[in-house]
């Protein structure tokens, strides 16, 4: 079946820099944008990037935007985050999805990022 | 960039029909999903381009969208209902996608 599993969270100091990767399996992985979506304790839901198949279209939320980049391996069915000068405010629940179309699915079962010191 | 106004909460009784709305300007001439997410679960879409449903989505899940509103509907509510709603849709003009603040909806 269509799976996606992130890892990589856990606990940063302010400033630090960490990788999230999520793994795909059960699609054609190459075949779809990906996205990267977050959410905050207790919080609603925050896209804050997007790749295209090819990784020639990249977008970013403003609120990341300089201090994080989305790259993608298709030879490993890999998405992956990278994430510097974190703030209190990354800290979150960071979920990988599938675009179709204009909608996500399915989601990763997200990836806890802690940034305090 | 665009927005989307969602109640925080809404109450249903069992067996009730439970309405959630998610305002934006002219958003009926956007398509809009609509993502469930129980706790501590991902979320899950039940609603995508405004009416359809994925399968697996029980028909008790319907869509509509006009005007300045879109709106989830959950007729006969079951106690499993209870979860977050979030709308979403695309901006066309930042090429980004949305979210609501999202909805809690509880079954009393």
């Amino acid at each position: 079946q269509v799976q996606l599993v992130e890892s990589g969270g856990g606990l940063v100091k302010p400033g630090g820099s960490l990788r999230l990767s999520c793994t795909a399996s059960g699609f054609t992985f190459s075949d779809y944008h990906m996205g990267w979506i977050r959410q905050a304790p207790g919080k609603g839901l925050e896209w804050i990037s997007y790749i295209g198949f090819s990784s020639r279209t990249i977008y970013y939320a403003d609120s990341v935007k300089g201090r994080f980049t989305i790259s993608r391996d298709n030879a490993k069915k890999s998405l992956y985050l990278h994430m510097n000068s974190l703030r209190a405010e990354d800290t979150a629940v960071y979920y990988c999805a599938r675009r179709i179309d204009y909608w996500f699915d399915p989601w990763g079962q997200g990836t806890l990022v802690t940034v305090s010191s | 960039s665009y927005e989307l106004t969602q109640p925080p909460s809404v109450s249903v009784a069992p067996g009730q029909t439970a309405r959630i709305t998610c305002g934006g300007n002219n958003i009926g001439r956007k398509s809009v999903h609509w993502y469930q997410q129980k706790p501590g679960q991902a979320p899950v879409v039940v609603i995508y381009y405004d009416r359809d449903r994925p399968s697996g989505i029980p028909e008790r899940f319907s869509g509509s969208n006009s005007g300045n509103t879109a709106t989830l509907t959950i007729s006969r509510v079951e106690a499993g209902d209870e979860a977050d709603y979030f709308c979403q849709l695309w901006d066309s003009n930042t090429e980004h996608p949305v979210f609501g603040g999202g909805t809690n909806l509880a079954v009393l």
